[in-house]
């Protein structure tokens, strides 16, 4: 499974970009890349997941570039309710009973 | 729709008893299920992974024990909690064949005593 590394914590402001940023660099060719959000005392919840390119929803972009050893969360326009971890997963397509390991996410604080 | 159920939400429990905490998939047929476990402040530690009816991989050594009595069912059992048990603990499910995203319970905080 490739690892994944991505910054501890990040802090911004209401109404601002955020950027999420995860390294990659062992991702294996039917690896997607997937990011979660947790807010305390719930479970992650499933946000976005890409190949490469960008992929787009109603709550974030993801980017990804061509080697796609990295990849970007991108959460437009942060409000307080966004203060949450995310995490970044590389999930290979289609493999039951993957063991999926989640690292220690970022925690994002927004302020007012 | 598929729905993930766990519970208790919340149990203290002293030292040295047992534990069950259950969790149900309803809405899927043949999950892959797992337990993981988040202490205060940490990240999220794979626990146990099922891929079918008696079918239990186990990550971290510990005094838990899972099991997979029936298809959409799975529990996390201990004979004797230690301090270090206490945590928040999230069972997950992902469809068999086309795992890419895992979703996740409600959580149990577990509190030992």
């Amino acid at each position: 499974l490739a690892k994944t590394t991505q910054p501890i914590s990040m802090d911004s402001y209401e109404g601002q970009e955020v950027n999420i940023t995860c390294s990659h660099n062992n991702i294996a060719t039917n690896d997607y890349i997937t990011w979660y959000q947790q807010f305390p005392s719930q479970g992650p919840r499933f946000i976005i997941q890409g190949y490469k390119t960008k992929v787009t929803n109603e709550v974030a972009s993801l980017f990804i570039p061509a080697d796609r050893k990295s990849s970007t969360l991108s959460l437009p326009r942060v409000s307080l309710s966004d203060t949450a971890v995310y995490y970044c997963l590389v999930v290979p397509a289609n493999q039951a009973g993957t063991a999926l390991i989640f690292g220690k996410g970022t925690t994002l604080s927004v302020s007012s | 729709s598929q729905t993930i159920h766990q519970w208790p939400a919340t149990l203290v429990q002293p030292v040295g008893s047992p534990l069950s905490l259950e969790c149900t998939v309803e809405g899927t047929s043949n999950p892959n299920l797992y337990w993981y476990r988040q202490a205060a402040g940490r990240g999220l530690q794979l626990l146990f992974y099922s891929v079918g009816i008696g079918q239990i991989s186990s990550e971290v050594p510990q005094n838990l024990s899972a099991s997979r009595p029936q298809d959409r069912q799975f529990i996390l059992s201990s004979k004797k909690l230690l301090l270090s048990d206490s945590g928040f603990y999230l069972c997950a499910w992902d469809p068999i064949h086309s795992g890419n995203t895992i979703y996740f319970g409600e959580g149990s905080w577990l509190t030992v005593v």
